[in-house]
């Protein structure tokens, strides 16, 4: 079963809208982190946001935040007022203790968000 | 600037042969990754090391092998038993694997078949 679900292959926002890409996660652990990064179309994985499993608030930085629903182990990220420059491909990612210990990042198959002007 | 450099950006494979992708961080940074990267596939781990003179294989190690012989280094050999090699391979790391800890990614090597 996969650890990370992300269900929206592709997504379309018109540019200043807001747009919300879903992210699931599966763990049976108590302390996780949860993370996204965007990948543009040169290849390299930017960092965005950070939520920490015990984390009572939801994160932000900047245009992005993050939807963290621990019950529903959901944690989407809403871009608010869409760029061009967003348009890339997006990835939810989780790191979970494994048997030997360490926290290893585990990443969806990721959401290809296009942005129109 | 601290960072990590992957190299070659671009790399191809024959028929038979081992090749070797390069990364390099001077973070200073404990953790490092491997990644591989196909299209509709997400970020796939292949090896990771916590520390120098150790690693763990990852979810699609066959095929693949690594070293860690110094901090800064974490070079991946992509061995003739890896019958599918054309992909995007990811080097990353993090300070020292602990959870709440950010990944940093070099530019990746595309590597291809001849």
């Amino acid at each position: 079963a996969q650890k990370i679900t992300q269900t929206q292959p592709g997504m379309f926002v018109q540019e200043k809208e807001a747009v919300t890409l879903d992210c699931t996660y599966d763990t049976s652990d108590q302390s996780y982190g949860l993370f996204w990064y965007k990948q543009p179309s040169s290849g390299e994985m930017i960092f965005l946001i950070y939520q920490g499993s015990y984390d009572e608030q939801n994160a932000t930085e900047g245009r992005y935040s993050l939807n963290f629903q621990k019950a529903r182990k959901s944690a989407n990220l809403v871009i608010s007022a869409s760029q061009l420059g967003d348009s890339a491909m997006y990835f939810c990612a989780m790191r979970e203790p494994s048997s030997g210990g360490s926290y290893i990042p585990t990443f969806g198959r990721g959401t290809s968000l296009i942005v129109h002007p | 600037d601290g960072g990590i450099t992957q190299s070659p950006k671009y790399l191809f494979r024959k028929e038979g042969q081992n090749v070797t992708l390069s990364c390099e961080q001077n973070l200073n940074h404990d953790a490092m990754y491997w990644y591989r990267q196909d299209p509709g596939q997400g970020l796939r781990l292949i090896y990771y090391s916590q520390i120098v003179n150790d690693f763990q294989k990852g979810d699609i190690a066959e095929g693949y092998s690594v070293s860690r012989e110094k901090k800064e280094s974490f070079p991946l050999t992509v061995t003739s038993a890896q019958k599918n090699p054309t992909a995007f391979y990811l080097c990353a790391s993090s300070m020292s694997g602990r959870g709440g800890e950010k990944l940093f990614f070099g530019s990746g090597t595309q590597l291809s078949v001849l």
